[in-house]
């Protein structure tokens, strides 16, 4: 099953208003990465995240990446109507099959002006 | 530079049909990862290619097959079609693919009836 979870699914913000997404895995990662997806589009990578506790920033984008390379978290601050999408964070787990990318499930942001 | 090209972007077709799409990376790119997207499982991981071998694969029935060719364009088969591999098919290209950031096509959306 899904290894990688995002919380949360849905958010729906007011233009100037705040928002983070939390992304937590089952077992450590070696990285994440962060994509993100308009309506109608592909994912689009954003940002890679290597080191335990690490934070990027982008502009109004902070990434994160836990201490344990267990969870990360997004935030942008002010939202625009440009944030609209699906977050995703990714991240390679080792398994049977490989060294695989999984995805988490995404968060859904939408924005209100 | 030109971006990851996928073919057709729209297909529909019976149960039972088998399918075949297509993928070109970026030029330089040898890795090649394909991912289901639907809205209820989300992204899912289908199989990486690397110099025309399979270096990783995710949990989907062997009716899902790829390969690469040596001009790193890929190529993935879906036989004995069921409604439920309705979803969007992504195409991703690399230049290693280990760790490396993702760059994705429009993908092509497939419908089974």
């Amino acid at each position: 099953g899904q290894q990688v979870m995002q919380i949360p699914q849905y958010q729906h913000v007011q233009e100037g208003e705040d928002f983070t997404t939390y992304c937590n895995s089952s077992t450590t990662l070696s990285n994440i990465q962060w994509y993100k997806q308009r309506p109608g589009g592909h994912p689009v990578f954003l940002i890679q995240l290597v080191k335990s506790g690490e934070v990027k920033k982008q502009k109004r984008l902070t990434f994160q990446f836990g201490e344990a390379k267990k969870n990360s978290s997004l935030h942008i601050t002010a939202t625009q109507t440009t944030d609209v999408g699906t977050y995703f964070c990714a991240g390679y787990i080792l398994t049977g099959g490989g060294n695989k990318l999984t995805f988490g499930t995404g968060t859904q942001l939408k924005v209100e002006l | 530079k030109a971006g990851v090209t996928q073919t057709p972007r729209y297909l529909i077709k019976t149960r039972g049909q088998q399918v075949t799409l297509s993928c070109s990376p970026i030029s330089g790119h040898r890795s090649v990862s394909w991912y289901q997207q639907t809205p209820g499982q989300g992204l899912q991981f289908l199989f990486e290619y690397f110099s025309e071998t399979q270096r990783n694969k995710g949990n989907f029935p062997g009716r899902f097959s790829g390969r690469q060719f040596s001009n790193s364009r890929s190529e993935m088969n879906v036989s004995t079609l069921e409604l439920g591999d309705s979803a969007l098919y992504l195409c991703a290209s690399a230049l290693s693919g280990v760790h490396n950031e993702q760059f994705f096509g429009p993908g092509t959306r497939l419908t089974v009836l």
